[in-house]
């Protein structure tokens, strides 16, 4: 298995654009997480779906963020319109039913501009 | 409120040396205790996981502890290898309506040197 795999590694946009960002969990895995990771703040847990629905979204900073599973192999994050203060490493990971050990992506470094 | 806090905040050790970790919590109800490794650049490693009936767990030359009166955690690294540079993160889980919540600490950078 490939590991959970986000797409892009890197993003720089600017203020005010839309960011998208991809995740492919590992397959046979049912839980989907979201994090958010800073210097200031470390790792924060954004959002996480249990088999495709969102379970407890507590963690998402403001409506500018959502997060949508479709199916079982595909997530994404959206952030519209994207601030500066947004730029940080956005990290995915997968798991069974939790308390299982999570598996988390290679991240994706955002900066806004 | 809960929160984890992990001490120290950055660490730098010889090669070959032991050092040991702190995590402190407020966690409540306790679910489950994780140690993470993230190497620069890359997503977090799990290590260990402890639940509150366990003392001690071990993972090769990392050994993690749980007082789970104290709501007190280590994680000592024995044998210290250039490879251990890293950041090592103490989650702490509770449960709440039926899902599983995590609390992070901010980490302790550990870098060892040759």
């Amino acid at each position: 298995d490939a590991g959970v795999i986000q797409s892009p590694r890197h993003e720089v946009t600017e203020m005010g654009q839309e960011v998208t960002l991809r995740c492919k969990p590992i397959s046979g895995h049912n839980s989907l997480f979201w994090y958010r990771q800073t210097m200031m703040r470390g790792l924060e847990l954004l959002i996480y779906f249990n088999n495709n629905v969102p379970i407890d979204d507590s963690g998402m900073p403001e409506d500018r963020f959502s997060a949508k599973m479709p199916n079982a192999s595909f997530s994404t994050l959206k952030i519209q319109p994207s601030e500066p203060r947004d730029s940080a490493v956005y990290f995915c990971a997968s798991s069974n039913l939790p308390p299982s050990q999570q598996f988390f992506g290679p991240g994706t470094r955002l900066t806004v501009l | 409120k809960n929160q984890v806090e992990q001490s120290p905040q950055s660490l730098i050790i010889l090669e070959g040396k032991n050092c040991t970790l702190q995590c402190n919590y407020t966690v409540s109800p306790f679910s489950n205790l994780r140690w993470y490794k993230q190497d620069t650049g890359r997503g977090p490693v799990s290590l260990t996981i402890m639940t509150f009936s366990e003392n001690t767990k071990s993972n090769g030359r990392y050994t993690a502890t749980l007082d789970a009166d104290t709501k007190q955690s280590s994680l000592h690294i024995t044998a210290s290898q250039l490879s251990d540079s890293a950041s090592y993160i103490c989650v702490v889980s509770r449960l709440s309506g039926g899902s599983y919540i995590p609390t992070f600490g901010r980490g302790t950078s550990l870098i060892v040197h040759p």
